[in-house]
């Protein structure tokens, strides 16, 4: 199957600073997605991203699918971002559905 | 519209026992995906359905198994439990297998 590689695995922010957020595919996917899991463990989708640049608030997403990475912007971090983030896409073959990869870890400080 | 819901929210088995899971999607939404995911193998894909058909099969035992009603609520049983079967179960919808997946709360399962 496809590895997918996230980076950094851990991050700890200020309050109101910026990151962002990368993920590697081993090979092509389909529906690339990011994903935030709150400390309940409830996966809230941010964005549906096969390709382009999409923004949603604080939030923005940048996929390339020819070079197979996603990035995503985080701007003026708030405390409620704190969590796991993880990106996820479909394989090209195979019978799998969404490949997750490892996730990156944020924690924001007041 | 009511998001994803699964039940029962937590749940605590012994070895041997077997177990259903329920989970009902976004309504209009036909495909369900059922997902394990644990401290050592992070999130896995179990299976997916579709108009009550098997679409998908993770790499998991025949344990493992689902089901899909013609109301588009799921349900996936594991039998014969093991320690390792510990795990959070999330179950997603979309409208169709190939759009945005959104994710219930998921199932706490403990196996002792």
């Amino acid at each position: 199957g496809i590895q997918v590689e996230q980076s950094p695995p851990d991050l700890i922010l200020q309050e109101g600073a910026n990151s962002t957020l990368r993920c590697n595919f081993s090979d092509s996917v389909n529906n690339l997605q990011w994903f935030h899991q709150n400390p309940w463990g409830q996966l809230i989708n941010l964005f549906y991203i096969p390709s382009g640049t999409k923004q949603n608030g604080r939030l923005s997403a940048t996929t390339v699918a020819t070079e197979r990475y996603s990035l995503l912007y985080i701007s003026s971090s708030q405390t409620t971002d704190s969590g796991v983030y993880f990106c996820a896409g479909d394989p090209n073959f195979g019978n799998e559905k969404l490949t997750f990869g490892t996730g990156t870890r944020l924690t924001i400080i007041p | 519209k009511a998001g994803v819901t699964q039940t029962p929210r937590y749940l605590i088995k012994t070895r041997g026992q077997q177990v259903t899971l329920s989970c009902s999607p976004i309504s209009g939404h036909r495909s369900v995906s059922w997902y394990q995911q644990t401290p050592g193998q992070g999130l896995q894909f179990l299976f997916e359905y579709f108009s009550e058909t098997q679409r998908n099969k993770g790499n998991f035992p025949g344990r493992f198994s689902g089901r899909q009603f013609s109301n588009s609520r799921s349900e996936m049983n594991v039998s014969t439990l093991e320690l390792g079967d510990s795990a959070l179960y999330l179950c997603a919808s979309s409208f169709l297998t190939d759009h945005t997946q959104y994710f219930g709360p998921g199932t706490r399962l403990t196996v002792l």
